[in-house]
C-alpha cells in the first residue's frame, strides 16, 4: 500500500539554525499538508498546498517557515531560524483531493536546544 | 473558527466492552475525520465522514451535520486498540483538531 515517508525521523539543531524537513507525498495525490504537535498538545494545522502554491496557512505559519515542492516527488518544509518552541513532532500528509481522505507520514521529531 | 471537542478525554475500559467516544463542532464542515495515534506518534486515518454511517471491521462511525456531532464506536474493544483517538474537521484545506481521547483497553 502506498504510504506517505518522512526524513529524518528525528532532528536535534541549535536555536537559530535553518532546518529542512522532508516529504515524500503518495505520488499520485495533489493536496499537500504540514502539521505539528508539541509534546501532550494537539495537532494543529500549518499550511496547505496545491498547484505548486501555498492554498492556505494558519497563525502559526509566519516568515520563518517556508514550504516547497522542489521537484516532482518531495514537499519540504523550512524553518529559517530554529526557536525552542519550535520543538514539536512534524507532520506531512497528502490527499487525492479537498476534503479527501488525508494520509499521514510517520512524522519527524524536531527538538531545538 | 471551528471549536471541536472531544469527550471523554480518557477512557478505560475492559476487553470485549463497547466504546463509544463523541466528537462536536461549532461550525458546518466539508467532512470529518477520525484518526488514531499510536504511542509512538504516528497518525492513522480511519474513517473520514461527511453524513451518515461508516463501518469499518469493528468500529463504525456516525455523523449527525444537523446536530454538529459525530461519534466513533468500537465493538469488542481489545487491548491493541488502546490508543489516541482524534476527531478534526475540514474547513476549506485546513483540519481543526480536537484534543482526543486516549483509550486503554485491560485485558
Amino acid at each position: 500500500e502506498p504510504e506517505v515517508t518522512q526524513t529524518p525521523s528525528h532532528q536535534v539543531t541549535q536555536m537559530g539554525q535553518e532546518v529542512i524537513l522532508r516529504c515524500v507525498p503518495i505520488s499520485n495525490h495533489l493536496y499537500f499538508y504540514w502539521y505539528r504537535q508539541i509534546l501532550g498538545q494537539k495537532v494543529e494545522f500549518l499550511v496547505s498546498f496545491y498547484n505548486n502554491e501555498i492554498s492556505e496557512k494558519s497563525e502559526i505559519f509566519d516568515d520563518q517557515f517556508s514550504v516547497e515542492r522542489p521537484d516532482g516527488s518531495n514537499f519540504t518544509l523550512k524553518i529559517r531560524s530554529t526557536k525552542l518552541e519550535d520543538s514539536a513532532m512534524y507532520f506531512c500528509a497528502s490527499s487525492e483531493g479537498l476534503s479527501y481522505e488525508q494520509y499521514f507520514g510517520p512524522g519527524t521529531r524536531l527538538t531545538v536546544t | 473558527k471551528n471549536e471541536v471537542e472531544q469527550s471523554p478525554q480518557n477512557l478505560t475500559a475492559q476487553e470485549g466492552e463497547f466504546i463509544t467516544i463523541n466528537c462536536s463542532y461549532s461550525v458546518g464542515i466539508s467532512a470529518l475525520h477520525w484518526l488514531q495515534q499510536h504511542p509512538g506518534g504516528g497518525i492513522v486515518s480511519l474513517f473520514m465522514l461527511s453524513s451518515g454511517k461508516k463501518k469499518h471491521g469493528r468500529l463504525i462511525a456516525t455523523i449527525n451535520i444537523q446536530e454538529k456531532h459525530s461519534s466513533l464506536h468500537i465493538t469488542a474493544s481489545h487491548p491493541r486498540d488502546s490508543a489516541v483517538y482524534i476527531c478534526a474537521v475540514n474547513n476549506g484545506y485546513q483540519l481543526t483538531f480536537g484534543k482526543g481521547t486516549k483509550l486503554s483497553v485491560i485485558p
